[in-house]
């Protein structure tokens, strides 16, 4: 079945402690990305990444480190976390470089305490 | 910064009626897509209209774009209680290398009523 998955589904961590947030797709898409979405905020994009070792900044990077090193993989890796980032975060994949249809993983939702 | 703002942000209606959102933009785009979100879950793809598109069907869902007022809507008609979701529209704009990326409004929260 082709799909998005994403793990964990919940985390509840403590302020500091690194943590990555895997995103995996069997499409063998090129176009990754990921977005959290906070109420009254919508859907923001934090990276993306156009192929296998090209990625690039969205609208909300600060704090997030991203990486493509396989076409099925990008993990996303909060450093040193923080309660502002708290959060449901999807990752998404594309065919194309062209973000048209992107299909969603079942998102993660993160608690920074 | 948010691309896309749609409008209403919340919409409840009876089954059977249509339901219309709106979505305003403010650049220049290559594609406008609308997605729907059920509660807590990932987003899922509707419908794609291009740039050089006017107005695009699949099913129950027409959508318009109108490029010169950068704003774009969809309309759900013959609604049932299953359409009860938020939906988002999204838009292609040029990112800082020569990809793009897609930029969501904040959705609108639609509720159909038995």
């Amino acid at each position: 079945e082709a799909q998005v998955t994403q793990n964990p589904r919940y985390l509840i961590t403590v302020t500091g402690k690194k943590l990555t947030v895997t995103c995996s797709q069997n499409m063998n898409h090129e176009y990754m990305s990921w977005y959290r979405q906070d109420p009254g905020l919508g859907l923001r994009q934090i990276y993306y990444s156009m192929n296998v070792e090209v990625t690039d900044k969205g609208d909300v990077p600060e704090g997030y480190k991203v990486s493509r090193k396989e076409k099925r993989n990008f993990p996303l890796i909060l450093e040193s976390p923080s309660p502002n980032q708290t959060s449901l975060y999807f990752c998404a994949s594309s065919l194309s470089v062209r973000p048209h249809e992107q299909y969603f993983g079942p998102g993660t939702r993160l608690t920074v305490t | 910064s948010q691309q896309g703002e749609e409008d209403p942000q919340a919409l409840s209606i009876q089954e059977g009626e249509n339901a219309t959102m709106n979505c305003s933009y403010k650049t220049s785009i290559n594609n406008l897509q609308w997605y729907r979100q059920n509660s807590g879950r990932g987003l899922v793809h509707l419908i794609l209209i291009r740039s050089n598109e006017r107005e695009k069907h699949s099913g129950r869902l027409r959508v318009t774009l109108d490029t010169s007022k950068k704003s774009s809507s969809l309309l759900i008609t013959a609604s049932r209680a299953a359409d009860t979701a938020s939906y988002f529209c999204a838009t292609d704009a040029r990112g800082k290398t020569s990809g793009s990326r897609l930029t969501f409004g904040e959705g609108t929260q639609l509720t159909v009523n038995p």
